[in-house]
C-alpha cells in the first residue's frame, strides 16, 4: 500500500472551510485515497474516498489532483465538532482488508 | 442501525494478568476487525475475520495474543499474560462486502491500562 503524508496539526476557525491536505506520490493506478476521522474517545469514522474524481457527500469534499499524487479534504463549514485527528488512507477499494493508519492530522477548529 | 458494541469501555490490571474483551458487530456485517492503538498513533490492525475465519492475523503477537469468532458473530480477544506495553485502546470494527468502499464501521474501543 502507498504510504501517505499529512501535516501533524492545523487549526481552523469555526465556520470557515478546512482544508486538509495529503500527500500520496507513490499511489498506485489501482488505489483510492480514503479518509477517515476519529473524535476524541472515539472510534475512527468513515468520511469520504475517491479514486481520480473529485467526490462530495453530506460530510465533505475530496479534491485529488489530476497526477493523484495528492489530495485535499474539505470541510465547507468546519464546527467545533469536527475537531478530531484527520487519516487520509491509501487502499485498493476490492480490498475489504486492513486500513494502514498513518499518524493522521490533528484539526482544531477554535471559536 | 445499531453500531458496534464493545465491552467493557475501561479495564485496568496488573502485569502478567489475563484480560478478554469482546465485540458485537453490526448485523450482517460478515467482516470484523481488531485493532490496537497506543497513545498518540494511529490504529494498526491485529486480526481479520471473514465470517469465522482468519484472513489476516500477521500482526497478532501470537505468543500472548488469541482471538476467536466461533459463530461467525460475535468476537472475543484475550490477552494472556499481559504486558506493559498492551496499555492501549483496543478497537473493533467491522464491514460490509455490500458497503460502498468497503466502509469499515468501528466501535468506541476498550481503553486497557497494564500496571
Amino acid at each position: 500500500d502507498a504510504k501517505t503524508t499529512q501535516p501533524t496539526s492545523m487549526d481552523c476557525a469555526e465556520g470557515r472551510a478546512a482544508n486538509l491536505p495529503c500527500n500520496h506520490s507513490t499511489i498506485s493506478g489501482n488505489e483510492y485515497v480514503y479518509w477517515y476521522r476519529q473524535i476524541h474517545s472515539q472510534g475512527p469514522q468513515y468520511i469520504i474516498h475517491g479514486l481520480k474524481n473529485n467526490e462530495t457527500n453530506e460530510m465533505a469534499s475530496l479534491i485529488i489532483t489530476e497526477d493523484r499524487k495528492s489530495s485535499t479534504l474539505i470541510l465547507p463549514h468546519a464546527t467545533l465538532r469536527d475537531t478530531a485527528v484527520y487519516y487520509c488512507i491509501v487502499r485498493r477499494e476490492d480490498q475489504g482488508g486492513k486500513l494502514i493508519f498513518g499518524q493522521g492530522t490533528e484539526l482544531s477548529v477554535k471559536p | 442501525e445499531a453500531g458496534v458494541a464493545q465491552s467493557p469501555r475501561y479495564k485496568i490490571i496488573e502485569k502478567r494478568q489475563s484480560v478478554a474483551f469482546w465485540c458485537n458487530p453490526i448485523s450482517g456485517h460478515a467482516t470484523l476487525y481488531w485493532y490496537q492503538q497506543i497513545l498518540g498513533q494511529g490504529p494498526k490492525l491485529l486480526i481479520q475475520f471473514q465470517n469465522n475465519g482468519v484472513v489476516d492475523d500477521s500482526q497478532l503477537p501470537k505468543d500472548r495474543f488469541s482471538a476467536e469468532r466461533l459463530k461467525g458473530v460475535d468476537s472475543t480477544l484475550k490477552i494472556q499474560p499481559a504486558k506493559l506495553e498492551d496499555s492501549a485502546v483496543y478497537l473493533c470494527a467491522s464491514s460490509s462486502q455490500g458497503t460502498s468502499g468497503n466502509e469499515q464501521f468501528f466501535g468506541p474501543g476498550t481503553r486497557l491500562t497494564v500496571l
